[in-house]
């Protein structure tokens, strides 16, 4: 059962504009979300993350939404370059539990051409 | 650098043999997490040590799984009898709290292995 739902398997941006990616959960239990990024051979990297408190997270180029009533999250990067083609990676986290796993979804491709 | 580390890299087995995995987390971490990570998938959950005591395993580790965190430093995770379906990158991550701003995981490059 996927707790956590990046529908859009693949992205492509052109350099400069704005990149948007996607996710969407299902457990009302989650009360903090967070981006990865990874490249090809190397684990995910950390990249931004939000709590459910709040609606929006920014860090420079990378800004974080979150609509709890929907239950979906996106990330935007603006500008895109293209040292940000990766796969992103949306997860998220149920902190009223103790043990502090996180829930993947399957990773959107980001795809930044000059 | 003082980031998570994994060994090996990659690792080539035949069905039916054992293996094992190292991970040292980041040193003044005290969590640390086992992931893995099939094509097309993002990682999935396996287990989780808080110091040296293994706090929850996921379904997914069968009994052929185990994982061990002697004096809350190194984590080991063994796969014996190894099947095909256990192809996979196995990934590593530990923090130092639970999720939180300042406490992410941080994850170490993974493992992948491939049974032949």
């Amino acid at each position: 059962d996927q707790q956590v739902k990046q529908n859009s398997p693949s992205l492509s941006v052109q350099e400069g504009r704005i990149s948007i990616l996607n996710c969407d959960y299902t457990n009302s239990m989650f009360d903090y979300f967070l981006w990865y990024k990874k490249y090809p051979a190397e684990g995910p990297t950390f990249l931004i993350s939000i709590s459910s408190i709040k609606d929006k997270n920014e860090d420079g180029r990378f800004t974080v939404f979150l609509n709890k009533s929907a239950k979906h999250l996106s990330l935007h990067i603006v500008p895109s370059q293209p040292g940000d083609s990766a796969v992103y990676f949306c997860a998220a986290s149920d902190r009223g539990s103790t043990l502090g796993r996180l829930y993947f979804g399957r990773g959107t491709q980001l795809t930044v051409w000059p | 650098d003082t980031g998570v580390s994994q060994d090996p890299r990659h690792k080539i087995t035949k069905r039916g043999q054992n293996v094992t995995f190292r991970c040292d987390p980041i040193s003044e971490h005290n969590r640390l997490y086992w992931y893995r990570q099939t094509l097309g998938q993002g990682p999935e959950f396996l287990t989780y040590f808080q110091n040296e005591a293994q706090l929850e395993k996921s379904r997914l580790l069968s009994d052929r799984f185990s994982a061990e965190r002697p004096k809350g430093s190194f984590s080991t995770l063994e796969i014996q009898r190894t099947e095909q379906g256990d192809s996979a990158m196995y990934l590593c991550a530990s923090s130092l709290g639970s999720p939180g701003p300042d406490n992410e995981q941080f994850f170490g490059p993974g493992t992948r292995l491939t049974v032949l």
